[in-house]
């Protein structure tokens, strides 16, 4: 069964911290590997995709790395800012949809 | 650039009824994916549509059904509604490649909140 998990699930740090969220997939014959952001009630928004031949991708504070090998990606926020509080999503694609994970809840204290 | 729209954003049906979810898509995308996100999940791939046909579908019942438009723009149906059918529904577009299958950067609405009775 192609999974994709989340750890942690939920998180809670101080302003200015540097964090890493964690993906893990069980399948490694991906094509893509995106990085969302979900407001509580609202759509996805997309933050970084990594595509298949790729090893990372960067975006201001952010930066995403792939590893298909060991089935896993990570996510870091640098600096973290009350504004980064929201759920974090991955997902990574096999042919035609894309898998989600249950999210990373992170909330960013002033 | 447009980017993805839905309507309408939330609506309340009562068990048994039907309703339908529309969605247009980023301009320049051929492809749009329907997702069903019920509270504290990740969202669940109902199915795709590429070029008007249906390109995959994910282990929804037939009374969920779907439509692409010429413009790309697309709906989907949900008949004969449950009460476990309450939930955010989002439309994704990206730009489709049939031949190797893959499917693009995903990019998402706002998504349809269905409350069902």
């Amino acid at each position: 069964k192609q999974e994709v998990t989340q750890i942690p699930a939920a998180l809670s740090v101080p302003e200015g911290e540097n964090l890493v969220l964690n993906c893990s997939f069980t399948d490694s014959a991906i094509y893509n590997l995106q990085w969302f952001r979900q407001d509580p009630g609202k759509g996805l928004t997309s933050l970084l995709l990594i595509q298949s031949s790729q090893r990372e991708q960067t975006s201001g504070r952010l930066n995403a790395s792939l590893d298909k090998s060991s089935g896993r990606s990570t996510l870091y926020i640098a600096a973290s800012q009350p504004g980064d509080s929201a759920t974090y999503l991955c997902a990574r694609t096999g042919t035609y949809k894309y898998i989600f994970g249950t999210g990373t809840r992170l909330k960013v204290l002033a | 650039e447009t980017g993805v729209t839905q309507s309408p954003t939330h609506l309340i049906k009562t068990r048994g009824q039907q309703v339908t979810l529309r969605c247009s898509s980023q301009s320049g995308h051929n492809t749009v994916s329907w997702y069903q996100q019920a509270l504290g999940q990740g969202p669940q791939f109902i199915f795709q549509y590429y070029r008007e046909e249906e390109n995959g579908r994910g282990n929804f019942p037939p009374r969920f059904s779907g439509l692409q438009f010429p413009n790309y723009s697309s709906e989907l149906n949900v008949n004969a509604l449950e009460l476990d059918d309450s939930a955010l529904y989002l439309c994704a577009s990206s730009l489709g490649i049939r031949t190797s299958g893959t499917s693009g950067e995903l990019f998402f609405g706002e998504g349809s909140r269905l409350t069902v009775l």
